[in-house]
């Protein structure tokens, strides 16, 4: 499996354009996390979802924030408009059924680095 | 609510053993996992605790006690490669996964 797939590696952008970050988790994992890592936060949990159906995202920052999920395979953060305080590492990460081997394990893509000037 | 604390650097020295030590508050806690990000890179699995007691895989090891709601990482025979950010992060019963600020291990000759 290639793992946890995200697109683009880096964007660096202007003030009120729209981001778009795409992810496509491992093949049968049934749950996708979105992070967001800053020196000052951390890892901040955005959203996830379990099937496709968000479960929590209460930690999406604002209504500029917003994370879709239309099938097993693909997910998408868009940042509209965006602002220079959303620079930041922005990670995907999916995990296994409930109970099976991997329910406990977090497998991490290689982040997307977005950098609003 | 959720947090979860942890020293934020630790230094020692290769060959010895290390411990992080990570305190939580989450509400529906269901288990503690530890996780290793090196610079620039995406933080890997190294352990889970569903249960109170140690788990030991190779070189780490990690302990949970739900009573205190505390658990830590334990490193033993440090190398050089071991120097990375670590972090504890608590999942509730909706499985969730909130992690700690990190602590940044550096291993010195």
């Amino acid at each position: 499996d290639a793992g946890v797939i995200q697109s683009p590696r880096h964007e660096v952008t202007e003030m009120g354009q729209e981001v778009t970050l795409r992810c496509k988790p491992i093949s049968g994992h049934n749950s996708l996390f979105w992070y967001r890592q800053t020196m000052m936060r951390g890892l901040e949990l955005l959203i996830y979802f379990n099937n496709n159906v968000p479960i929590d995202d209460s930690g999406m920052p604002e209504d500029r924030f917003s994370a879709k999920m239309p099938n097993a395979s693909f997910s998408t953060l868009k940042i509209q408009p965006s602002e220079p305080r959303d620079s930041a590492v922005y990670f995907c990460a999916s995990r296994g059924l409930a109970g099976g081997p991997g329910a406990n394990v977090l497998t991490f893509g290689a982040g997307s680095r977005l950098t609003v000037l | 609510g959720q947090s979860l604390e942890q020293p934020s650097e630790v230094t020692a020295v290769e060959g010895a053993i290390v411990q992080i030590n990570c305190t939580y508050q989450t509400s529906g806690f269901y288990g503690l996992s530890w996780y290793q990000q090196h610079d620039g890179g995406a933080p890997t699995f190294l352990s889970y605790n569903g249960l109170d007691g140690l788990e030991e895989t190779g070189r780490f090891s990690s302990f949970l006690s739900r009573s205190d709601s505390y658990g830590y990482l334990l490193l033993q025979e440090l190398q050089m490669k071991d120097s990375a950010s670590y972090f504890c992060a608590a999942s509730n019963s909706g499985y969730a996964l909130n992690f700690g600020k990190g602590t940044s291990l550096l291993v010195t000759p």
